[in-house]
């Protein structure tokens, strides 16, 4: 199983919006709307931001949202913020014996 | 308050055998999954395999069968993550997490990570 297709870095101004992309296949993301995002700062564990698609946990701003099109997630942060900065990871169901497969990291930068 | 607590660094040599620990508390441990996630020096992370803490029944990912193994302690709220014979390659930071429902890759809580460091 391939690891989902990231874009290895996007960044934009305090303020602005921007959308990381989350490419599969139609054995993982573009059969499933099992699609989950986390953000990772330096040096700590992974945060869920995002899951199944479009949802978001308790606590996690409305800044964070999600997407799908096909076999391509996206994760769309608006109103970017200096603490957005972080490593932003997606994750996808890819079936019951290899259950879960991530996406290579995209590395958000607020200028 | 759910937390996934895991055991201190690691540093062993190439050869030598290693188990790590993770503990959950505030909340019922036989009733998520966990996983355990790889994340080697500046790379991405990685899904491992999962347990059922219910039944210990597992499965792996085909990069990892065979090269590790999960197990769970239910009676102590513990997961475990262990190789049999550690390479370079294993050094890395691992995670593990709790399944926010059965059969889906939805991580809603972490450990904090532990660090392992294989070096002759």
């Amino acid at each position: 199983q391939s690891a989902l297709t990231q874009p290895a870095s996007v960044s934009g101004s305090p303020g602005q919006s921007i959308t990381i992309s989350c490419t599969g296949t139609s054995s993982d993301v573009g059969s499933y709307n099992l699609v989950s995002w986390y953000q990772q700062h330096p040096g700590k564990a992974p945060k869920l931001m995002i899951y199944e698609v479009s949802k978001r946990p308790s606590g996690v701003s409305n800044r964070f949202s999600g997407s799908k099109s096909g076999n391509t997630a996206s994760l769309t942060i608006s109103g970017l913020q200096a603490e957005d900065e972080a490593d932003y990871y997606c994750c996808s169901y890819a079936g019951s014996s290899t259950l879960g497969v991530f996406g290579g990291g995209t590395k958000l930068t607020v200028l | 308050e759910v937390q996934l607590v895991q055991s201190g660094a690691e540093v062993k040599k190439p050869g030598e055998s290693l188990r790590i620990s993770c503990k959950g508390s505030g909340y019922s441990f036989t009733s998520y999954w966990i996983s355990w996630v790889r994340q080697m020096p500046g790379k991405g992370l990685e899904w491992m395999g999962r347990i059922d803490p219910s039944d210990s029944y597992t499965n792996y990912s085909p990069s990892f069968q065979g090269h590790v193994t999960i197990s769970a302690d239910k009676s102590i709220s513990t997961a475990y993550l262990q190789w049999s014979s550690l390479k370079a390659s294993d050094t890395a930071m691992y995670y593990c997490a709790r399944h926010a429902q059965q059969l889906v890759p939805t991580f809603d809580y972490w450990g904090q990570g532990t660090l392992v460091t294989v070096s002759s």
